[in-house]
């Protein structure tokens, strides 16, 4: 049972553009979410979260928004650039636990 | 300073085999982890430490026994390896989860077995 989703296994944006990439959960116990990039042959490195008590959280060209009715998250990557081409990861915790659970993973290609 | 460093970065090994994998981290942190990506590349947490002591055990085969020898290590070691470890091993450390939930992961471990 995955309970963090990520349906886009891939996404190609022309640089300057908007990138926008999608995470679903089913866990209403979730409280804390977080994005992670991932360059080939290297570990992921957390790029931003968000706690269920906000909708909105940005960092520079990063924004991740929040909707806890839909179970929905998003990462707003504006403009985006050909280094941001990476594998994008989202997770999720809940407050207290260790425990973090991964989606599958969102392949973004930023073109020139 | 590499934060999170994990030996070796590619194994490749026979069935039946047993193998380690080490990892250091030089942040400070109380809590590491061990995660698997296999071939479909999920990232599924197999175990977690905090203050060297198991605190998340997944539904891991026994074979796959987890050692920390201080809070600043973890190693993970493989008994009788199978066909279907092979995959990349990350190791992770953070904070305790009231200071900050972003974990900080190794470069991965290749393990291939044949």
């Amino acid at each position: 049972d995955q309970q963090v989703k990520q349906n886009s296994p891939s996404l190609s944006v022309q640089e300057g553009r908007i990138s926008i990439l999608n995470c679903d959960y089913t866990n209403s116990m979730f409280d804390y979410f977080l994005w992670y990039k991932k360059y080939p042959a290297e570990g992921p490195t957390f790029l931003i979260s968000i706690s269920s008590i906000k909708d909105k959280n940005e960092d520079g060209r990063f924004t991740v928004f929040l909707n806890k009715s839909a179970k929905h998250l998003s990462l707003h990557i504006v403009p985006s650039q050909p280094g941001d081409s990476a594998v994008y990861f989202c997770a999720a915790s809940s407050s207290g636990t260790y425990k973090y659970i991964f989606g599958t993973g969102t392949r973004l290609k930023v073109l020139a | 300073d590499t934060a999170v460093s994990q030996t070796p970065k590619y194994l490749v090994t026979q069935m039946g085999n047993d193998k380690s994998i080490k990892c250091e981290q030089n942040l400070g942190h109380d809590t590491m982890y061990w995660y698997k990506q296999d071939s479909k590349k999920f990232l599924k947490i197999m175990f977690s430490y905090n203050n060297k002591e198991l605190i998340i055990n997944e539904t891991v085969p026994n074979r796959f026994s987890p050692k920390s020898p201080d809070k600043a290590h973890l190693n993970l070691h493989i008994n009788s390896l199978e066909l279907g470890d092979s995959a990349v091993y990350f190791c992770a450390s953070s904070q305790d989860p009231g200071q900050g939930p972003e974990q900080y992961f190794g470069p991965g471990t290749r393990l291939t077995v044949t």
